[in-house]
């Protein structure tokens, strides 16, 4: 079945390590993104892809990175610069330029920094 | 500056009642797209409903329908005839511009339903 598939579910690590969070789709969508999601925050967008070799920074993009060097993956390193990287994880992707582009997301990833 | 603002943090409505989720926008693009989702306690995003800039008629899916007023730049979630599932997150969503696939999200309205 055609979806996204984040891995791993759960993570936890020690303060100061670099984590990298998986985000594949097999949807054959351009567009890939990384959200973060805290309680009372909603989804803030971390980074954005629109196509292969390309990203851009959302609204949060401080103490992460990100790569597209394939359309069906979008990894994101949390890395030891982030000050607090305790957090939800959500990859999603979209069709662009037509439709609705709706994204479609994956079941997410959690984070624990202890 | 934030863009979603969803003014109510939780709701409590009686089972079997229409209830209305309150979301406004801020942008100066003439063309953008609205989306609201649904995130039970499961954690997983659920799509529900979309309208666009241009559409005319306002959006309706199922017991979702979306009241569109432009002028005052709102996109309130209606949901007819409550149900114990519609328990949940509620988040509202924008597409700002035709090139740019950048979507930000509101910080949610948590709806419970009461039996």
């Amino acid at each position: 079945d055609g979806g996204i598939t984040q891995s791993p579910k759960y993570l936890f690590r020690k303060e100061g390590q670099n984590v990298t969070l998986s985000c594949e789709q097999n949807l054959n969508h351009d567009a890939m993104y990384w959200y973060r999601q805290d309680p009372g925050q909603g989804l803030r967008l971390i980074y954005y892809s629109q196509i292969v070799n390309d990203f851009q920074k959302g609204d949060i993009a401080e103490g992460y990175s990100v790569s597209r060097e394939k359309k069906e993956s979008f990894p994101l390193t949390v890395t030891s610069a982030q000050k607090n990287p305790t957090a939800f994880y959500l990859c999603a992707s979209s069709h662009s330029g037509s439709g609705t582009g709706e994204l479609f997301f994956g079941e997410g990833s959690r984070l624990t920094v202890l | 500056a934030q863009k979603i603002t969803q003014t109510q943090p939780g709701m409590f409505v009686q089972e079997k009642e229409a209830v209305t989720l309150d979301c406004t926008y801020d942008t100066s693009d003439q063309s953008y797209g609205l989306f609201w989702y649904k995130q039970p306690s499961s954690g997983e995003m659920i799509f529900l409903i979309y309208q666009g800039s241009y559409d005319e008629q306002n959006a309706t899916e199922g017991r979702y329908s979306l009241n569109f007023q432009k002028a005052r730049k709102s996109a309130n979630l209606v949901i007819s005839a409550s149900q114990l599932g519609d328990s949940a997150m509620y988040f509202c969503a924008m597409r700002e511009g035709d090139r740019d696939d950048k979507i930000i999200f509101g910080k949610g309205t948590r709806l419970h339903i009461l039996p």
